[in-house]
């Protein structure tokens, strides 16, 4: 069965701080990995989306790695703000085909002044 | 500017009552999908939509319909039949297979 999981379920950190985030998927075989950022009663926003031969992808603050040897995926945070604080959910698609996303259950991320 | 539209925000219903959520994009994006999100959990899909005037089922459509009359409305109808529909729903679009912009949901409840 093709499985996301996501850690830490939850993560408090400080304005300013850095943070990583991290994706272990199961899907085979593999097509693409996105990251989206969900604020709390808002729709996901896509942050980054990587392909197999893609081991780095950059949106801003936002750093997405991908082992697709290891199965693993992280997104790094820098220099944390407020605006920041919300869900992030890792999607992992096989093929092209909606039928077949699978969602992590995604990390909450809470920054505090 | 494009995007997608859900209304209404929040939704009651009533015990054996049927209730439709909407869903309108202008992103002209051949592609629609509805999905339910619970705590906890990741997004299931309930139905997808590639073409007008055809749909298909997701993991979890018992209970719920759809129609694709225009590309434009993609309208879930949760039915008295499902017995746990409290949740978050979420309706997205794409040009391509995979959802790439997502409403901002409504959530419903149980009266």
């Amino acid at each position: 069965k093709n499985q996301v999981e996501q850690s830490p379920q939850s993560l408090i950190i400080l304005e300013g701080k850095n943070c990583t985030l991290q994706c272990n998927y199961t899907v085979s075989p593999f097509s693409n990995l996105r990251w989206y950022k969900q604020d709390t009663g808002r729709g996901p926003v896509s942050l980054t989306i990587m392909t197999f031969s893609e081991n780095t992808k950059s949106n801003g603050r936002y750093t997405a790695t991908l082992d697709a040897d290891t199965k693993q995926s992280s997104l790094h945070i820098t220099a944390s703000q407020l605006s920041d604080s919300a869900s992030y959910i890792c999607v992992v698609s096989p093929v092209d085909s909606a039928r077949q996303l699978t969602f992590g259950s995604g990390t909450q991320l809470t920054v505090l002044p | 500017d494009g995007g997608i539209t859900q209304s209404p925000k929040y939704l009651f219903r009533k015990e054996g009552q049927n209730v439709t959520l909407s869903c309108e994009q202008n992103l002209n994006h051949d592609a629609m999908y509805w999905y339910r999100q619970d705590p906890g959990q990741g997004l299931r899909l309930i139905y997808y939509s590639q073409i007008v005037n055809d749909f298909q089922k997701g993991d979890i459509a018992e209970g719920y319909s759809v129609s694709r009359e225009k590309k434009e409305s993609f309208p879930l109808t949760v039915t008295s039949a499902q017995k746990n529909p409290t949740a978050f729903y979420l309706c997205a679009s794409s040009m391509g297979y995979q959802p790439q912009h997502f409403g901002d949901g409504t959530r419903l409840s149980i009266l």
